[in-house]
Order: structure tokens, then C-alpha cells, then sequence
């Protein structure tokens, strides 16, 4: 079963605007919250992460918001650009879990002109 | 610092054959992880090695195996294929602390016919 549910499977957003990718969770034991962005032919690669006991984190013009008791938590691209056109994946892991995230199942973001 | 080199890139097997994959980490990193990618399933975690010894497991059946050698290349094994093997098999190499950035290399897309 999908331990990781992501919304919307793709998103069309015009340059300068704002995508906004939701992922929920199911299992509390979870700990961590990364976000990739994979571009094809190439590996994800991570963009941020956030730990439960923050309810936001920012770099640059990507940002997580957590909300620990509805068990969500979501990537907000400000001022997307054509260069962001990529698939973003959320994930999840928790304590003991070596090497293991759970991933949600992608979105391709595309950013228009 | 180059980063983590997965190889064949491309690889072309019949059913019933065998195939092994070889995944370079990033060096000094000793933790590598392998997830196989595809459309319908997205990333799923087949195992992760950290010096040499699994540490984790994914739910995959016996045929698909690794090992991990002393210089922390790993390869990973697939014993008769089955069509459903297709996908992008991904490694990932990190420092093998607990939820540590994990870099993934660009794949081996595999394609049984």
C-alpha cells in the first residue's frame, strides 16, 4: 500500500507563479520529510527536507509546510521558472530505517513561458 | 567530487536470463541503497548496504539480491527475469548516518523482453 499519497500527478503553472505540491502520510513513526526533483535521464536529487518539529522550512524559493496532526505536508515553488520543469517526489523515513523512504508517486511539474 | 556512477547506463536481457548491475558511490560514502523506478510503482526500496553488510530490505522477491564490496561499490543481481522487471534501477550513496542526504546516481534502465 502506498505509505505516502502525492497530489496533483501533474500541474501546469505559468513562469512566475506558484506550484504547489500536497503529500499525506499515514504511519506517525515517520521522521523525516525530504523532497526530490528528478529531471529525465537523471537521478532525483534532493531539494529540501523537514523534521516534524518545524512547521515550516525555506530555501530560496522552495518552502515546507508541515502540519504534524493532519499528518500532511506540502512544496510550495515560488516564482517557478521553465528551468523547475521536472518531476518532484515526496518521501518519508523513519528511525532504524536505513537507507529506506518511503516515496510518494510524482508529480511533473511543468512551467510555462 | 564526482558523483555516484551506476553502470551499464542501458541494458537489453530476455526472459529467464540473469543481469547485474554495479553502482560507484560517492567517495567515503560507505552506505548504498538501491530502489527500482517505474511508471505504475514509482521508487521502491530493494536494500540498502552500509560496510559491507545489509542493513535493510525492501519487499522484493529472492531473486532480486545485492552485496557490497570492501571499497563500498555495490552490485545488484536479478536472477530470471521476468518482463515486469523492467525499470529504472536506481543506487543511492550516502555517509550511512541515520537519514543523511542520500545521492542518487543517474540509473540502469533495464528492459526484458
Amino acid at each position: 500500500q502506498q505509505q505516502v499519497k502525492q497530489s496533483p500527478q501533474s500541474l501546469i503553472v505559468q513562469k512566475g507563479g506558484i506550484s504547489i505540491i500536497n503529500c499525506a502520510y499515514e504511519n506517525t513513526a515517520f521522521d523525516y520529510f525530504p523532497w526530490y526533483q528528478q529531471f529525465p535521464g537523471k537521478g532525483p536529487a534532493l531539494l529540501i527536507a523537514i523534521r516534524p518539529d518545524v512547521s515550516e522550512k525555506k530555501e530560496g524559493r522552495f518552502t515546507i509546510s508541515f502540519n504534524k496532526s493532519a499528518k500532511q505536508f506540502s512544496l510550495h515553488i515560488m516564482d517557478s521558472q521553465p528551468g523547475d520543469s521536472a518531476t518532484y517526489f515526496c518521501a518519508a523515513s523513519k528511525a532504524d530505517s536505513w537507507g529506506k523512504f518511503q516515496f510518494g508517486a510524482g508529480t511533473q511539474v511543468v512551467v510555462t513561458p | 567530487k564526482a558523483g555516484v556512477t551506476q553502470t551499464p547506463r542501458y541494458l537489453i536481457k530476455t526472459r529467464g536470463q540473469q543481469v547485474t548491475l554495479s553502482c560507484s558511490p560517492i567517495s567515503g560514502h560507505r552506505s548504498v541503497s538501491w530502489y527500482q523506478q517505474t511508471p505504475g510503482q514509482g521508487l521502491q526500496f530493494l536494500f540498502e548496504y552500509f560496510s559491507e553488510t545489509q542493513r535493510n530490505k525492501g519487499n522484493f522477491p529472492g531473486r532480486f539480491s545485492g552485496r557490497q564490496f570492501s571499497n563500498s561499490r555495490s552490485e545488484m543481481n536479478v536472477s530470471t527475469l521476468e518482463l515486469g522487471d523492467s525499470a529504472l534501477y536506481l543506487c543511492a550513496s550516502s555517509n550511512g548516518v541515520f537519514q543523511e542526504t542520500q545521492y542518487f546516481g543517474p540509473g540502469t534502465r533495464l528492459l526484458v523482453l
